[in-house]
C-alpha cells in the first residue's frame, strides 16, 4: 500500500542534543510538509517542500531545519532541542501544489529530557 | 491567533444518532475547507471537503455544511457508528492547493454503542 512512513515513532533526546526525524513516502507526491502538534492543539505547519523548493513558515524557529534529498525522503532536524519542542511531529504529502488533500504519516512523538 | 476554531474538545453521541461537529473560522480569504479524521496512533486521514462556492457536500453518512456569512462549517455524521469514534480536525485553506492550510485543534467524538 502506498503510504507515508515516519521513523522513529517515539524519540527521546536530551536538552540541546541534535535530533533528526525522518519521513518517507511511496506516493510519489511532489509536496511534503512538516507539522508540529502539541498536546490538544492544532497541527502547526513548520515548512513544506515543493519538489526541492523549500518554503519556511515565517514563525518557524531557526532551530528547525529540513532536508529533502530526493522525492521520497524528507528529514526534520532540530539543532538544539528545548523542553518546549516536545511534541508530535507529523509529516504529510500532497500530490501537487494544486491539491488540497494531504496524506499524513503516523507521527513521531518527541520527548526532550 | 487561532484562525480555525473547534470550540468543543469532545462530543459524546449514542450509536445511530446524528453527530454534529462544528468549526468556526475568522479569515474571509479561506476558500476551501476539509475535515480529517484521526484514530489513535495513526495520522489524520482525509474525510470530506467543500469549496467556498458550495454550501453543502455529501459523501455517504458524512455531510459538510458551509455558512460563509457566519464563517462556520459543520460536519454531520448520520447515523453515527462506534467506528466513528476518533478525533476530527477541521482545516481551511486560502488560495490554490494546501500550502496555507490551517488546522483546528480537533474534536474528540465518542460514539457509544
Amino acid at each position: 500500500d502506498a503510504m507515508v512512513i515516519q521513523n522513529p515513532r517515539y524519540q527521546v533526546t536530551q536538552f540541546g542534543k541534535p535530533v533528526t526525524l525522518s519521513c518517507s513516502q511511496t506516493l510519489n507526491h511532489n509536496v511534503m510538509y512538516w507539522y508540529q502538534q502539541k498536546s490538544s492543539q492544532a497541527p502547526k505547519l513548520l515548512f513544506h517542500y515543493y519538489d526541492k523548493d523549500f518554503n519556511n513558515e515565517a514563525d518557524t524557529p531557526d532551530n528547525f531545519q529540513s532536508r529533502r534529498p530526493n522525492t521520497s525522503f524528507c528529514f526534520l532536524d532540530i539543532r538544539s532541542p528545548g523542553l518546549g519542542d516536545a511534541a508530535m511531529y507529523l509529516c504529510a504529502t500532497s500530490r501537487d501544489p494544486n491539491s488540497y488533500e494531504q496524506y499524513f504519516g503516523p507521527g513521531t512523538r518527541l520527548t526532550v529530557t | 491567533d487561532q484562525q480555525v476554531k473547534q470550540n468543543s474538545p469532545s462530543l459524546s453521541v449514542q450509536e445511530g444518532r446524528i453527530s454534529i461537529l462544528n468549526c468556526d473560522y475568522t479569515n474571509s480569504m479561506f476558500d476551501y475547507f476539509l475535515w480529517y479524521k484521526k484514530y489513535p496512533a495513526e495520522g489524520p486521514t482525509f474525510l470530506i471537503s467543500i469549496s467556498s462556492i458550495k454550501d453543502k457536500n455529501e459523501d455517504g453518512r458524512f455531510t459538510v455544511f458551509l455558512n460563509k456569512s457566519a464563517k462556520h462549517l459543520s460536519l454531520h455524521i448520520v447515523p453515527s457508528q462506534p467506528g466513528d469514534s476518533a478525533v476530527y480536525f477541521c482545516a481551511a485553506s486560502a488560495g490554490t492547493g494546501g500550502f496555507k492550510t490551517i488546522f483546528g485543534a480537533g474534536t474528540r467524538l465518542f460514539v457509544k454503542a
